[in-house]
């Protein structure tokens, strides 16, 4: 499997309430970034935590980050219609030397219902 | 400060035919990098780019894919010789001074293959 898969692939809720969605990785890293992708548009960047921190947050966004257990989770609170969306979790390795780039996974749709 | 600006937004080529698909990174930013988006899946790291050379291209498919991002003007991702296999929605990214710093993406250029 690749790195930085999210879970659950999809996920509905009531506006108003918590989404929390989950990431998990392979190889360790130096920073986990969360995107969020309506639907056809590019994507946009959320958050950004570095291996060395544990939780950071951003208005509504909680982001957590576990090394040990090479997961990070996003919970958005209080939500709205419009964070209906695809949420991505990407990974930038610790490669030492090793390809450049991002790496993504296949993301959680998440689905706000009024 | 526009964004990253691709084009164009969307591409229709027929089989054996050539893609040029372009990104114009924001304004100062001097690394650009390149993913693809497969159908229902994440995003892939194609390349990653500076003025005039190729840091890494470790994501590119061997043949008939290739890069440049010249001194003056935009990123060019080039497919030649499409096949049905590269439809998908291609993204570019920029970043002030590289890799590990914040990447603002563009809205993407979808690709299809007839």
């Amino acid at each position: 499997s690749q790195q930085g898969e999210e879970d659950p692939q999809a996920l509905s809720i009531q506006e108003g309430e918590n989404a929390t969605m989950n990431c998990s990785y392979k190889t360790s890293i130096n920073n986990l970034q969360w995107y969020r992708q309506n639907s056809g548009r590019g994507l946009v960047h959320l958050i950004l935590i570095r291996s060395n921190e544990r939780e950071k947050h951003s208005g509504r966004l909680r982001v957590t980050l576990d090394t040990s257990k090479k997961s990070s989770s996003l919970l958005i609170t209080a939500s709205r219609a419009a964070d209906t969306a695809s949420y991505f979790c990407a990974t930038d390795p610790d490669s030492g030397g090793g390809a450049d780039g991002l790496t993504f996974g296949k993301g959680t749709h998440l689905i706000i219902q009024p | 400060n526009a964004g990253v600006m691709q084009n164009p937004r969307h591409l229709v080529r027929r089989r054996g035919q050539e893609a040029r698909l372009r990104c114009s990174p924001m304004k100062g930013h001097s690394h650009v990098y390149w993913y693809r988006q497969l159908p229902e899946e994440g995003l892939k790291f194609m390349v990653y780019l500076q003025k005039e050379n190729i840091i890494d291209e470790s994501g590119m498919p061997k043949e008939r894919f290739s890069a440049e991002f010249p001194k003056e003007g935009p990123s060019i991702l080039r497919i030649q010789q499409v096949v049905r296999g590269d439809s998908a929605a291609y993204f570019c990214a920029s970043s002030p001074t590289g890799y590990y710093a914040e990447a603002f993406f563009g809205q993407g250029t979808r690709l299809t293959v007839v």
